[in-house]
């Protein structure tokens, strides 16, 4: 079946580890994002990216890092740099307006700092 | 800045009846408006969109309406049910780099 998955689905990390949480779609599509919720809150963009080895910051970047290697993967670590880490992500894909709008979320990762 | 708000946190509706959430936006370089559907512990599902050259667009029960004179949005659904019961979120894309912004939601309760 088509569509995009994330991995794991919880996660706990120890106060001043890196974590990386994977997000992995077959839907051929070009951009990707991250995004940050926190309870009660809205989706806050952390990366996105529109093509291949290339990604731009969102609006909260800072203490998190991507990449994309490969337009069917956008992998983001967690570094010990991010003071409050502890949120649900969720990672996202489309094909570019010119196409179509919508976005396509993953199941999201629960992370916790233990 | 940029910026895509709501202006009720929560609605709370009967069943049967019709549910309005309004957004309003301060981009006018966003190119599509999009709500999501977000249920507790899940990702967010897309609804419908409306490209900025229009004035309405209409799904099944739902309906999106754009103002653009005011820059506000809004989404209805007709006859509620239990199962519309969740978080919805505006969105916009648009601009040259493809940024997908939410806003902070609303969370509408369906009661029977």
């Amino acid at each position: 079946d088509g569509g995009i998955t994330q991995s794991p689905k919880y996660l706990f990390r120890k106060e001043g580890q890196n974590v990386t949480l994977s997000c992995e779609q077959n839907l051929n599509h070009d951009a990707m994002y991250w995004y940050r919720q926190d309870p009660g809150q809205g989706l806050r963009l952390i990366y996105y990216s529109q093509i291949v080895n290339d990604f731009q910051k969102g609006d909260i970047a800072e203490g998190y890092s991507v990449s994309r290697e490969k337009k069917e993967s956008f992998p983001l670590t967690v570094t010990s740099a991010q003071k409050n880490p502890t949120a649900f992500y969720l990672c996202a894909s489309s094909i570019l307006p010119e196409a179509r709008t919508e976005a396509f979320f993953g199941q999201g990762t629960r992370l916790t700092v233990v | 800045g940029e910026s895509v708000g709501l202006h009720l946190p929560t609605l709370s509706v009967q069943e049967g009846d019709n549910s309005i959430i309004n957004c309003a936006y301060s981009n006018s370089a966003s190119d599509y408006f999009i709500w999501y559907k977000q249920e507790s512990g899940k990702g967010p599902q897309f609804i419908i969109d409306i490209r900025s050259n229009m004035d309405k667009r209409q799904g099944q029960r739902v309906t999106v309406l754009l103002n653009k004179t005011v820059k506000h949005l809004s989404l209805q659904i007709a006859a509620t049910q239990p199962g519309d019961s969740a978080v919805y979120f505006c969105a916009e894309i648009g601009g040259s780099n493809y940024k997908l912004t939410f806003g902070k939601g609303t969370l509408l309760t369906v009661n029977p």
